[in-house]
């Protein structure tokens, strides 16, 4: 159980175009869902929390414009980025949590490449 | 501030016994978790501690002491699936995991 599946598992795109990445929970419903960048080498940076049915809530240094978080229903997030340049190219790595339980289950990731 | 200090990268033998250190200050505290990742791939859960002790789950213990902010990760009988990232991730007063840069381990023949 607590399956989480991330589409697209890479994308490649043009400068200047937005790119949509969903993420799902395929078998429980998670209230709070998390978006992580995580460049080469590096740890994996909260950029949002989201909670269904609310506004995201951004980490400092998040664009809020840039980075558009929908949290539509219980097993389903999806981020845009939006106007994607090359140092937006990361991988992203979404999470979620049941209400009661700390752990975060996490999807496979998706690899943006911006060219 | 929050921070969370893990060595870079270790190695060790296939077959022997590695020990990952990491201590911890965070605002609150409600248990701290242990992630392996595989290079290119999103974090898998290992343990979870919120009471001080050693927690064991087959090949893989995990051991804690709020009172030092301390925790480790024990790993025996290793493999060369074992090379990957360990994360360290204690849970905040606000129930967030904060994330650390992890632990590189690499498995040498």
């Amino acid at each position: 159980g607590a399956v989480v599946s991330q589409h697209p598992s890479w994308v490649i795109c043009k400068s200047g175009t937005s790119v949509k990445i969903e993420c799902r929970s395929l078998d429980f419903q998670a209230t709070t869902m998390f978006w992580y960048r995580q460049f080469p080498k590096q740890s994996l940076m909260l950029m949002a929390t989201s909670n269904e049915g609310s506004k995201a809530t951004y980490e400092q240094g998040v664009e809020k414009d840039k980075f558009l978080i929908n949290h539509a229903s219980l097993t389903l997030s999806t981020l845009t980025v939006t106007s994607a340049h090359p140092e937006d190219s990361s991988f992203y790595i979404c999470s979620a949590r049941v209400t009661r339980d700390y752990e975060q289950y996490f999807g496979p990731g998706t690899r943006l490449t911006v060219t | 501030g929050q921070n969370i200090d893990q060595p870079t990268e270790m190695t060790a033998t296939e077959g022997a016994i590695v020990q990952i250190n990491c201590t911890y200050q965070t605002s609150g505290f409600n248990g701290l978790f242990w992630y392996q990742q595989h290079a290119g791939e999103a974090p898998t859960f290992l343990s979870y501690n919120v009471l001080d002790g050693l927690e064991e789950k087959g090949r893989f213990s995990s051991f804690l002491s709020r009172s030092k902010g301390y925790s480790y990760l024990l790993l025996k009988e290793l493999q060369m699936k074992d090379s990957a990232s360990y994360l360290c991730a204690p849970v905040d007063s606000n129930y967030q995991l904060i994330w650390g840069a992890g632990t590189k381990l690499i498995i040498k023949p």
